[in-house]
């Protein structure tokens, strides 16, 4: 399964836009690239899925450069609930496939 | 529509003993992986049941073993408790049907809330 790399930790505030990228050197062709987000003692969130160009929901936009070698999930205007580690994955989109979690990313947002 | 639950929410063993931890998955899944998550640290998959039998496993001894039902609900056992056990244990559902266009279902996984297993 290919290695992610992404930040420790980010500092916001209230009302920005914050941007977390993750590189993904080793991506393989059948790979799709998954954000999850965690809160303290609960289990982690599925926040957004994509496989190239831009994927965007309610929650946030996945932006995955031609090359696939790196994604960037964009969070608009964060409030402090948005407090919480953030985890980049890259796995085969076959259900099921066992998920490989890395120490993800701690997004800290001031008001 | 229930989401994944897990049970006990926290439980406190001594080392040596036993533990036994449940999972409902949520409601048409019918794959259940568990995975375990140390203070700090990101989950790291334990194994994973479908059909009621173990699919995949990752690099766990042979002390945690698990359970599927004909009702897709899971157990996770772990023997002979360590120190190092402490941590919270996560159950995670998914659906390895296909869809009924025979389009592939994405690989996303709904977590339970988890048990906070602490060992003294």
């Amino acid at each position: 399964l290919a290695k992610t790399t992404q930040p420790i930790s980010m500092d916001s505030y209230e009302g920005q836009e914050v941007n977390i990228t993750c590189s993904h050197n080793n991506i393989a062709t059948n790979d799709y690239i998954t954000w999850y987000q965690q809160f303290p003692s609960q289990g982690p969130r599925f926040i957004i899925q994509g496989y190239k160009t831009k994927v965007t929901n309610e929650v946030a936009s996945l932006f995955i450069p031609a090359d696939r070698k790196s994604s960037t999930l964009s969070l608009p205007r964060v409030s402090l609930s948005d407090t919480a580690v953030y985890y980049c994955l890259v796995a085969p989109n076959q259900a099921g496939t066992a998920l490989i979690f890395g120490k993800g990313t701690t997004l800290s947002v001031s008001s | 529509d229930a989401g994944v639950t897990q049970s006990p929410t926290h439980l406190i063993k001594t080392r040596g003993q036993q533990v036994t931890l449940r999972c409902s998955p949520k409601s048409g899944h019918d794959t259940v992986s568990w995975y375990q998550q140390a203070l700090g640290q990101g989950p790291q998959f334990i194994f994973q049941y479908y059909e009621e039998e173990e699919r995949q496993r990752g690099n766990f001894p042979d002390r945690f073993s698990g359970h599927q039902f004909p009702n897709y609900s899971s157990e996770l056992n772990v023997n002979a408790l360590l120190l190092g056990d402490s941590a919270l244990y996560l159950c995670a559902s998914s659906l390895a049907q296909r869809g009924l266009a025979g389009g592939r279902v994405k690989n996303i996984q709904y977590f339970g809330a988890g048990t906070r297993l602490s060992v003294l």
